[in-house]
């Protein structure tokens, strides 16, 4: 059962242009939401986060969207620049274990 | 203030041997998770501990083991490697309450 989900497993875009990361996820007991970025060899670096009782939060480049009744969260990046390049992951915290729940990854390519 | 590593980064091992990991923390933060992350099944949770003790565990058999001493630092132990424990293995810590976790470097751990 894979309670949280990032369909895309890959996305490539232009430097400058907005990059949008998708994550939806089945669980109603998350109350928060975390994005982290990872480089190969490297462990993931946190990025932002997001209470579930919110529905945006922006910090420099980085904003994350939540949509609670979609069960739909985004992870928008604006401007893209190469060092963006990494996979991305969605992490929900809370439900009956309490531990983080990582969705597969997006590997995001922005092209110079 | 420093961040969390992990000793060693790179490991192999026999399969039937035995493995330990170390983990130390950033200095303050109580919780340590650990991490299990392999090309097919993404980043999936083993277990948490706090203050010497272990409050999550996640589906991983009885081979995995951990522990946490009073300094925090922690270790994670394998039994009777299989070939198929060849993965890397993430420490993360957090300061509760809150939900941030930052992540070590990982120890690549492969199984021959």
């Amino acid at each position: 059962d894979q309670q949280v989900k990032q369909n895309s497993p890959s996305l490539s875009v232009q430097e400058g242009r907005i990059s949008i990361l998708n994550c939806d996820y089945t669980n109603s007991m998350f109350d928060y939401f975390l994005w982290y970025k990872k480089y190969p060899a490297e462990g993931p670096t946190f990025l932002i986060s997001i209470s579930s009782i919110k529905d945006k939060n922006e910090d420099g480049r980085f904003t994350v969207f939540l949509n609670k009744s979609a069960k739909h969260l985004s992870l928008h990046i604006v401007p893209s620049q190469p060092g963006d390049s990494a996979v991305y992951f969605c992490a929900g915290y809370g439900g009956s274990q309490g531990n983080l729940i990582f969705g597969k990854g997006t590997k995001l390519s922005v092209k110079p | 203030k420093a961040g969390v590593t992990q000793t060693p980064r790179y490991l192999i091992k026999t399969r039937g041997q035995q493995v330990t990991l170390s983990c130390s923390p950033i200095s303050g933060h109580r919780s340590v998770s650990w991490y299990q992350q392999t090309p097919g099944q993404g980043l999936q949770f083993l277990f948490e501990y706090f203050s010497e003790t272990q409050r999550n565990k996640g589906n991983f058999p009885g081979r995995f083991s951990g522990r946490q001493f009073s300094n925090s630092r922690s270790e994670m132990n394998v039994s009777t490697l299989e070939l198929g424990d060849s993965a890397l293995y993430l420490c993360a810590s957090r300061q509760a309450p809150s939900y941030e976790q930052y992540f070590g470097p990982g120890t690549r751990l492969t199984v021959t």
